[in-house]
């Protein structure tokens, strides 16, 4: 059963529009929603976050929209670049005991950002 | 900071064969974590230690896989006898429990059972 989704296996945009890569989940136990990076041959690297009790947060050209209501988030890029191609994996955090949590990742989407 | 190193990045070994996977850390965080990424289950996790103590391991498949974190710099996993359906990549994490800025990933090990 998964908790978190990323129904778009890949994504193509051209240079300088905006990408939208899409995430919803069903455990409203969750808490704060992450987005990662991953280039191929490499671990994923941290994005952004946005806390349960937002609906937006902005990093630079990142953006990061939470709809709690609809269980659904997505992250915003703009403009897009080359150098932005890459796997986005969309992870929720849901608290294991004490102040512990951990990270469940959705499946990822290809963006492939085109000259 | 060398970030998280994981050893070593490519592995074949034949079916039947014992795997160990060894992952160092950072510095200084207390949670460490064993994912393992395949193209039908995408980024799962296997395993989870906080303060060098397993917290959840309910995502590890079978006996054949076992984890140990015998110091706080150091951590395994260990497959055996390793199977054709273990071929995968899997990721080390560590984090110093801030879930804001999550978890930072090892390069993985890139796991093939032939």
């Amino acid at each position: 059963d998964q908790q978190v989704k990323q129904n778009s296996p890949s994504l193509s945009v051209q240079e300088g529009r905006i990408s939208i890569l899409n995430c919803d989940y069903t455990n409203s136990m969750f808490d704060y929603f992450l987005w990662y990076k991953k280039y191929p041959a490499e671990g994923p690297t941290f994005l952004i976050s946005i806390s349960s009790i937002k609906d937006k947060n902005e990093d630079g050209r990142f953006t990061v929209f939470l709809n709690k209501s609809a269980k659904h988030l997505s992250l915003h890029i703009v403009p897009s670049q080359p150098g932005d191609s890459a796997v986005y994996f969309c992870a929720a955090s849901a608290r294991v005991g004490g102040s512990n949590y951990k990270l469940t990742f959705g499946k990822g989407t290809l963006l492939t950002v085109n000259p | 900071d060398a970030g998280v190193i994981q050893s070593p990045r490519h592995e074949v070994t034949e079916m039947g064969q014992e795997v160990t996977l060894r992952c160092k850390p950072i510095s200084g965080h207390n949670s460490l974590f064993w994912y393992r990424q395949t193209m039908m289950r995408g980024l799962e996790l296997l395993i989870y230690f906080n303060n060098n103590v397993p917290i959840d391991d309910s995502g590890m498949p079978e006996d054949r896989f076992s984890a140990k974190m015998p110091n706080a710099s150091f951590s395994t996993l260990k497959i055996q006898p390793s199977e054709p359906r273990d071929s995968a990549v899997y990721f080390c994490a560590s984090s110093l429990g801030r879930v804001v800025y999550g978890y930072t990933f090892g390069s993985g090990t890139r796991l093939t059972v032939v």
